[in-house]
Parts: structure tokens; sequence; C-alpha cells
């Protein structure tokens, strides 16, 4: 399978100020997405990332707060701008493959203070 | 859109004993259905998937069944161990859509 990785691991951030995440597949793959983890919850998927175009956004996401950059089929980027501290969390990225399974990236954990 | 709710919410085992998580899902449009496990620290993990023209899938000691009648499917662990020890997440999606709906989570612990 696909090896993802993301930067940076892990950020410690003050209230007002952006963050960007980064996530880059070693293979090329049509279907990115990025999901938020709350701390001891479920996955939340923010958004799909689409090549070329502007990224497809959950209820409750909007691009304003999470702008996602997708410039070709192995990298993209997702931003937390304007950062409070209910932004604190896990942000991940997964791929998607030709069978329609999902794999994660290692996740970025992000605390705003 | 889709709702998945997944029972039970914490799991406490013995070493040996079988573990079975259960989740509902409301779209009938529904027709892929994976399962996550995710260790402390770690990434979630695919550890089986099924889909919507089989009823039950097998690999080594963990099993999934669905029944898309009742709208549920389930992750069956037989022969625990501690390593199985982790946060169980299942998903429904559809493949057209390919959004995964992830379900609540199972913390499941194994006692040795």
């Amino acid at each position: 399978s696909a090896v993802i990785s993301q930067k940076p691991s892990r950020d410690i951030c003050q209230r007002g100020t952006s963050l960007t995440i980064q996530c880059q597949v070693d293979s090329q793959v049509t279907m990115m997405f990025w999901y938020r983890q709350q701390p001891g919850q479920s996955l939340t998927l923010i958004a799909t990332a689409n090549q070329g175009s502007e990224a497809t956004y959950e209820s409750g996401f909007v691009i304003d707060k999470f702008p996602i950059s997708r410039p070709n089929l192995t990298f993209s980027t997702l931003t937390v701008s304007n950062m409070s501290p209910e932004d604190s969390s896990i942000y991940l990225c997964s791929v998607q493959n030709s069978y329609n399974e999902q794999f994660f990236g290692p996740g970025t954990r992000l605390t705003v203070l | 859109g889709e709702n998945v709710e997944q029972h039970p919410s914490t799991l406490s085992v013995q070493e040996g004993d079988s573990a079975v998580i259960k989740c509902t899902y409301s779209d009938s449009a529904s027709n892929y259905f994976p399962w996550y496990k995710q260790e402390l620290g770690k990434r979630p993990q695919l550890i089986i998937d099924i889909r919507s023209n089989v009823g039950e899938k097998k690999d080594q000691r963990i099993a999934v069944t669905l029944n898309k009648t009742a709208k549920h499917f389930s992750l069956h662990i037989t022969e625990t161990q501690p390593e199985d020890s982790a946060v169980y997440f299942c998903a429904a999606a559809t493949t057209a859509g390919n959004k995964l709906t992830f379900g609540g989570g199972t913390r499941v612990l194994v006692k040795p």
C-alpha cells in the first residue's frame, strides 16, 4: 500500500494564528481526504481534496477556516486558519485506492493555546 | 446523510475469549463497510472490510458479518490477545460517493 507522510507531526500554536499541514503520498492517488479526530473521539471528514479544483467540504466545515490545496496527485495541504483552542485536535489525511480502501497518514497533533 | 451507530463504546474481555462489536447504518445505498483499529497514539489501520455482495468475510481471527436488510454489520474477534487491545471503528460508504462515515468507536481491553 501507499506510504503516506504528514508534516508537522505535532505543533503548539497560539490562538489567532494559522497552521498548514502537508500530506505527501509516494504514489499517485485520485482521492485524498482530510479528517479531524478530536481527543477521545471518532473521525470526522472535513473535506475531499480534489486535484485541480476546489475541495468539497462537509457540513460544518468551510473553506475560509480550512483552506485546502491539491496541486497534484501526490500532495495536499490543509490550513487551519485563525485558530482557537477548539481547533486542538488530530488532523489526518487519507488516500483511497482503486478498491475504495482508505489508508491514513500518521496524523498531525495540534494544540492551540 | 449517512449515520453510523456503534456499540458498545467499551468492551473488556478475558484473553482467549471472543469480542463482538456491532454497528448500524442508516443509508440503504451504503455498500462498503470497513473496520479500523487504532492503537494509542497511532493512525487508524484498516483491518478488514466487507462489501454488500457478501454476508460474511473472515481473516484469521477476525470476521465481519453484514445484514443489509437490517442495516447492521458486526466485527468478531476470536481468541483475543492482549495486542488486540485498541479502539476499533466501523465505517460505511457508498462506493460511488467514496466518503467514509465513522461510528463512535469501541475501546477494547483484553485482560491477560
